[in-house]
């Protein structure tokens, strides 16, 4: 069975840039989430999706974070303007229902100079 | 909300060497799940637990959950630098349906 697919698995941008990270999960996994790790720290969840509906945004940044899931499969999460305390691993999870555990991508490692 | 809490927060070992990583919930535990982690990558599903008293094992990993569901141990027999990493315990939390994470153990082996 195919993981959780992420893109890119690195990022170095300048801060006020823009950036995006593509997540492709397990097929036929409703839910899907986006944490974010900063260094030293356990993952924090970002946004969690039910198909294409967003469940859970409540620590999403949402003057500069933005995230969709069209069709209810691929996710896309996008920053925009970049801020040094961005840098961190991004990581996106899928799981069959949200009462289960999560299977997680590699993650993006975005440093943010 | 529910919190997990784990100990200790840094572990170095002697390859060869067993070693316990605990994990205490504020609450009735419903799914249990170890992960390991190697720095700056994503996490690894090593294991789910659910039923209490019940353990698993994955090649020299075993975790298990105790009859009240509020903790869990994962251990390692005969450590290697393999096993080296950040190792988190999740769970889910009924009264949130969100997915929690405990604080996080970072493995040292030496050689």
């Amino acid at each position: 069975e195919a993981g959780v697919a992420q893109s890119p698995r690195y990022k170095i941008i300048e801060k006020r840039q823009s950036v995006a990270f593509w997540c492709n999960p397990i097929s036929g996994h409703a839910t899907l989430y986006w944490y974010q790790q900063i260094l030293g720290q356990g993952p924090k969840l970002l946004i969690q999706f039910q198909n294409n509906g967003v469940v859970d945004d409540s620590q999403l940044p949402k003057d500069r974070f933005s995230a969709e899931r069209l069709k209810g499969v691929d996710s896309t999460l996008k920053i925009q303007p970049a801020k040094l305390e961005d840098s961190a691993v991004y990581l996106c999870a899928s799981s069959l229902d949200f009462r289960l555990g999560a299977f997680f991508g590699q993650g993006t490692r975005l440093t943010v100079v | 909300s529910q919190e997990l809490e784990q100990s200790p927060q840094s572990l170095i070992v002697q390859e060869g060497k067993n070693l316990t990583i605990n994990c205490t919930s504020s609450k009735t535990l419903y799914g249990l799940y170890w992960y390991k982690q190697k720095y700056g990558e994503g996490l690894i599903f090593l294991m789910m637990l659910q039923k209490g008293g019940e353990e698993k094992s994955h090649e020299k990993i075993t975790a298990k959950l105790d009859e009240k569901k509020q903790q869990s141990s994962l251990h390692i027999t005969a450590s290697q630098p393999s096993h080296a990493g950040i190792y988190l315990c999740g769970a889910d939390d009924p009264g949130t349906y969100k997915y929690i994470f405990g604080t996080g153990t970072r493995l040292k082996v030496l050689a």
